[in-house]
């Protein structure tokens, strides 16, 4: 299968919290990353999270780790509009590789 | 501002006729890289470079060529474009750390059709 793993959409209500989700196969991974592409533009780092810790939270945004279960999670609370975009999950493998998953879309529904 | 610049942001070709994506960054980053972004496939790397006359193959590096003759700049160069080389690509850059890998800084995509 594939390395890193991710649903390829999700929909939420506005106002609702949302849960993308990755899984991935190395376990050892030092850090783990997600990025943010919107429509026409590059990918833009959101956060990241190195492998000893369990979650890290930067305002709106909650990342939680399951190195045991190998499975990453990126929380957006309280989404609006401006979210949507596709989010990228990616492991760091080496100092020369960053390898990512397939993007999961994200729609905000009224 | 501390960017990724890479030209042009759209190519239309036709087989055969070679062709170079330039990409440029102002961060002094040692490490550069060339992926492609193709629908259900997530970015592939192509190419990557650890420093100046240092580069490497990445995932998928048929049909591509790169070169990193200064710090600053790595250009995509397809010898002889394939309707397969349909995509999106793009370059990114990060200054590299001990035990780990920076976060990538990306440029704004160069979408590329070759007919």
């Amino acid at each position: 299968g594939e390395d890193v793993e991710q649903s390829l959409f999700l929909s939420v209500r506005e106002g609702d919290s949302s849960v993308i989700n990755c899984t991935y196969t190395d376990s050892s991974s030092t850090y783990l990353y997600w990025y943010k592409q919107e429509p026409g533009a590059g990918l833009q780092l959101l956060t990241y999270i190195f492998s000893n810790m369990d979650m890290k939270q930067d305002q709106r945004l909650t990342v939680l780790l399951n190195k045991k279960d190998k499975h990453l999670s990126l929380r957006i609370a309280d989404t609006q509009t401006g979210d949507s975009a596709i989010y990228f999950c990616a492991r760091g493998s080496s100092a020369s590789k960053i390898i990512f998953g397939s993007g999961t879309r994200l729609s905000i529904r009224p | 501002e501390a960017q990724v610049t890479q030209n042009p942001r759209y190519l239309i070709t036709v087989t055969g006729k070679k062709l170079t994506v330039t990409c440029s960054q102002n961060m002094n980053h040692e490490y550069m890289s060339w992926y492609r972004q193709d629908p259900g496939l997530g970015l592939r790397q192509i190419y990557y470079s650890m420093n100046v006359e240092v580069t490497d193959k990445g995932d998928v590096p048929e049909g591509y060529k790169v070169s990193r003759k200064e710090k600053r700049n790595f250009p995509l160069i397809l010898e002889s474009p394939s309707p397969n080389q349909t995509s999106l690509y793009f370059c990114a850059s990060s200054s590299l750390r001990q035990g780990g890998n920076s976060p990538l800084h990306f440029g704004n995509g160069t979408r590329l059709t070759v007919t």
